[in-house]
């Protein structure tokens, strides 16, 4: 238990669907991220949330949107995404958004199939 | 930020130290060595992280070479569930800016009872 949670654990749509990825932090952290890890493809880093404010986009299709309504929480809407997307969705938070002066503590991640 | 090199994957016998070797010749005078495991079904999960002096906490020690351009992370007595990917990241501590690809391949280690 690392004091991030995700819901939905598991979760399968089809292309026309929306959906969203709920992420929750219970730390005081002031910095939020989502990974996406692809089956044999290294972690790849989404987007960055340091105080509410996104500071990183890493050219992420427009068909993710994230949101971060305060410092606590975090969500990932999802909409008219392609098969190859289907992934592990990690959320992770830390005490800041500077690389390296607090570690990250990662949540258990959302196993996304679309079909 | 430098590039790392790891064995793509290492067995261990229960018990004994588990060493992992990580190669980053390449290493600026300003970069940490950041080492992270995940285990399967899981998110990462940090270990420890050093510029050149060894460190130990409760969880490792982190061994860096005097020219830095390598390291090497022990555990001391592994068990089966130190089974897991590790990534070694050397990068610019306290920036605030993000590659895509943070952790890299890394290399899985195996316990074997």
């Amino acid at each position: 238990e690392t004091g991030v949670t995700q819901t939905p654990r598991h979760l399968v749509m089809g292309m026309t669907n929306k959906k969203s990825l709920k992420c929750e932090q219970h730390l005081g952290h002031n910095a939020m991220y989502w990974y996406k890890q692809s089956a044999k493809k290294p972690l790849e880093l989404m987007f960055v949330y340091n105080f509410k404010e996104q500071t990183e986009n890493n050219s992420v299709p427009s068909r993710f949107s994230p949101e971060c309504p305060n410092s606590s929480h975090l969500f990932l809407h999802l909409h008219t995404l392609q098969p190859e997307d289907s992934a592990l969705y990690l959320c992770a938070s830390s005490q800041e958004g500077l690389w390296g002066m607090h570690e990250q503590y990662f949540g258990p991640g959302t196993r996304l199939t679309v079909t | 930020d430098a590039k790392t090199t790891q064995p793509t994957s290492m067995d261990c016998a229960e018990g004994r130290a588990a060493n992992l070797p990580c190669n980053h010749s390449t290493i600026s005078g300003n970069e940490y060595v950041y080492w992270y495991r995940q285990i399967h079904s899981q998110g990462p999960q940090y270990i420890i992280h050093g510029l050149k002096n060894n460190e130990t906490n409760e969880m490792a020690s982190l061994i860096i070479t005097e020219d830095r351009k390598s390291s090497t992370l022990i555990l001391p007595h592994a068990t089966l569930r130190d089974t897991a990917v590790y990534y070694c990241i050397v990068r610019i501590r306290g920036v605030a800016s993000y590659d895509k690809v943070i952790f890299g391949p890394g290399t899985s280690l195996s316990v074997i009872p």
